[in-house]
């Protein structure tokens, strides 16, 4: 088990562009969850996969933002026409729910993609 | 959801306890207390978690008051290791299982 990994762990964008993170979540585990952390702040929850669907979004995601999540395994998390503002630390979690709606699950996170806008 | 209150920061010595508390006063019947902490450019780490009785594993110790409404994450002897950010958030049994952070308390863990 090595572990939730993100790639890139760096990038630096130029405003207006594209760009797109991948997770690798913990094998097996059935739950995924974006978050974006800023400077001197607690992370803040962005959406939620139950293995490949989408069950929420959170207002923070703009349209500009999209995940996806194929075949419930990896996630890709892509921001369209970057703005200053997107700069963050862009963090991703996995965990395994044996039952539904207890929320007692562990999430594992990981190193996180920390992205500049120029 | 229900919000957490914390003291942004603390200081203890090293391996001496630190008590980190948390107040819930509007926590329902069915969230769960959830404890994590950051360590300096990682992703959080999950501590602890309970619902209404004390728990405690190899990291760290909880303890819930009788109302609920507060409680504390005990580490027994803090070492260099423990300087970080830790979060108490609350989790609504039957929703997606989102972490709602909030500032969190950073403690700082002198030699």
């Amino acid at each position: 088990d090595t572990g939730v990994s993100q790639n890139p762990r760096h990038k630096i964008t130029k405003r207006g562009q594209n760009v797109t993170f991948r997770c690798d979540p913990i094998s097996e585990h059935n739950r995924l969850y974006w978050y974006r952390q800023t400077l001197g702040q607690g992370p803040e929850f962005l959406t939620y996969f139950q293995n490949e669907a989408q069950l929420e979004k959170s207002r923070l995601l703009s349209d500009r933002f999209s995940a996806e999540r194929p075949k419930g395994s990896f996630s890709t998390l892509e921001i369209q026409r970057t703005e200053q503002g997107d700069s963050a630390m862009y963090l991703c979690a996995s965990s395994f729910d044996f039952v539904t709606g207890t929320s007692t699950d562990t999430q594992y996170f990981g190193p996180g993609t920390r992205l500049t806008v120029l | 959801d229900a919000k957490t209150t914390q003291p942004n920061s603390m200081e203890s010595n090293e391996e001496e306890p630190v008590h980190l508390p948390c107040n819930h006063s509007t926590i329902s019947g069915t969230d769960y207390i959830h404890w994590y902490r950051q360590l300096p450019s990682q992703g959080p780490e999950y501590v602890i978690h309970g619902l209404t009785s004390n728990v405690n594993n190899r990291m760290a110790s909880l303890a819930i008051a009788e109302d609920r409404k507060s409680s504390t994450l005990i580490l027994h002897r803090a070492t260099l290791r423990d300087a970080a950010v830790y979060y108490c958030i609350l989790r609504r049994s039957g929703n997606t299982g989102k972490l709602i952070f909030g500032q969190g308390t950073t403690l700082q863990v002198k030699p």
